[in-house]
């Protein structure tokens, strides 16, 4: 069925250190997984995203790693900054009808950065 | 501006009331999915609409209903309001031939439910 795990729940790092978060997903099919932040109060808005044919992808101080053969695929943040305390959802599609899809997203994963 | 526009942005609501809320999509897309996230939790899927059909619904019951207009507008809408249904409610919209690619999500509603 459709699922997808996200891990751990809450994180605290100090400033300046890194904070990884990892996700675990059930359909094989999935091919596209994308990362969002949300703030509080606010919209979920995409920071990166990742598709299958790669295997890692890079933007600035984030980067996302996917494995498909373990149906993983992880969240890496450097030098992270205070703003970067928010909620973060892995999601991946499952398919609606041919050509659709819906998105499953993980549970969240708070991360405080500490000053 | 992320282009997918939601009102009211804020509501409050009596048990057994029902309660409509609007999304416009960003310029350019068809499709329009709804979504319920309830506080601490991941967006869970509502459902989709596409060229003014329900394609498919999440585990959601009857109560919860939906509309497309021709302008790929939409309406969700909940009868009975329990105070379970308090939460955000994300409209999030795509190209119906590009929907693999990302949502664009509204602002969000949050409606609270007394």
């Amino acid at each position: 069925g459709e699922n997808v795990e996200q891990h751990p729940s809450t994180l605290s790092v100090q400033e300046g250190d890194s904070a990884v978060i990892k996700c675990t997903y059930s359909d094989s099919a999935s091919n596209y997984f994308p990362w969002y932040k949300q703030e509080l109060g606010k919209r979920p808005q995409l920071i990166i995203d990742i598709r299958s044919n790669v295997g890692e992808k890079k933007d600035q101080r984030i980067a996302v790693t996917l494995n498909k053969t373990a149906k993983h695929f992880s969240l890496h943040i450097t030098e992270t900054q205070p703003e970067d305390s928010a909620v973060y959802f892995c999601a991946a599609p499952s398919t609606v009808t041919s050509g659709t899809y819906k998105y499953i997203f993980g549970t969240g994963t708070r991360l405080k950065v500490l000053a | 501006d992320a282009g997918v526009t939601q009102s009211p942005t804020h509501l409050i609501k009596t048990r057994g009331q029902q309660v409509t809320l609007r999304c416009s999509p960003k310029s350019g897309h068809d499709t329009v999915s709804w979504y319920q996230q309830a506080l601490g939790q991941g967006p869970q899927f509502i459902f989709q609409y596409y060229e003014e059909e329900e394609r498919q619904r999440g585990n959601f019951p009857d109560r919860f209903s939906g509309h497309q207009f021709p302008n790929y507008s939409s309406e969700l809408n909940v009868n009975a309001l329990l105070l379970g249904d308090s939460a955000l409610y994300l409209c999030a919209s795509s190209s119906w031939t590009a929907t693999y690619y990302g949502y664009t999500f509204g602002s969000g509603t949050r409606l609270t439910v007394v």
